[in-house]
């Protein structure tokens, strides 16, 4: 069966230092990959999203940056925090044939 | 563009009654897929239900249904015998399939729903 997993869970970062979330997925191939933000009781703004390793098509233009270097590996970075970065980040995947999205357990970043 | 409208912020239910939970799109395409995402207070998201815009009938996972009403562009979520677990945040997707593989979802703002005992 297929898992997706985010690291970490919980961070607190200072405004003006750097950033690296992973997700991964197991047990499928070629999955799109996505990165949403959700602000505190707020819906799903969709940032990212990748079709294939080293493809990424950018959604809201910030100062987030996401990477794909293997094919079920997905990364959000930032190389400068700001305050408006925090929230909680949603890592998910769709199949080529399935469309249902399966959400990863998600990170919650707090920017002071 | 396509845009998901959910006009209920937050809603409660008693337990065991049953509630509805709307939802409404905009699209021009024929061809699209529609959920139901449920978010508990742990924020994990889970799927509900969902349903394929070429078929009629209306999608059903045990006590969840779905009233989909194509014309009216409108899509509904019915939890019958609602019980405590259902407390969360319920969010409508749209999704449209483009032909280069890429599949772009459309999350409506949710729908708090709180179960009271």
């Amino acid at each position: 069966s297929q898992t997706i997993h985010q690291w970490p869970a919980t961070l607190v970062q200072p405004v003006g230092s750097p950033l690296s979330l992973e997700c991964t997925v197991e047990g499928t191939s070629n999955p799109n990959l996505y990165w949403y933000r959700q602000a505190a009781g707020r819906g799903l703004q969709l940032l990212f999203y990748s079709v294939g390793i080293g493809q990424i098509s950018s959604e809201v233009p910030q100062n987030l940056s996401a990477s794909r270097p293997q094919d079920r590996q997905f990364i959000l970075s930032s190389k400068k925090l700001l305050l408006s970065d925090s929230g909680f980040y949603l890592c998910a995947w769709s199949g080529r044939t399935v469309h249902e999205q399966f959400f990863g357990p998600g990170t919650r970043l707090t920017v002071l | 563009a396509q845009t998901v409208t959910q006009s209920q912020p937050e809603m409660s239910v008693q337990e065991a009654e049953t509630v509805t939970l709307s939802c409404t799109y905009d699209t021009s395409e024929s061809n699209y897929y529609l959920f139901w995402y449920k978010q508990p207070p742990s924020r994990q998201m889970i799927l509900v239900i969902r349903q394929e815009a070429y078929k009629q009938q209306n999608a059903t996972e045990n006590r969840f249904s779905v009233n989909f009403q194509k014309a009216a562009k409108s899509f509904s979520l019915k939890i019958s015998d609602s019980q405590l677990g259902d407390t969360a945040m319920y969010f409508c997707a749209f999704m449209n399939p483009s032909t280069s593989g890429t599949y772009k979802y459309i999350f409506g703002t949710g729908t708090r729903l709180k179960v009271l005992a």
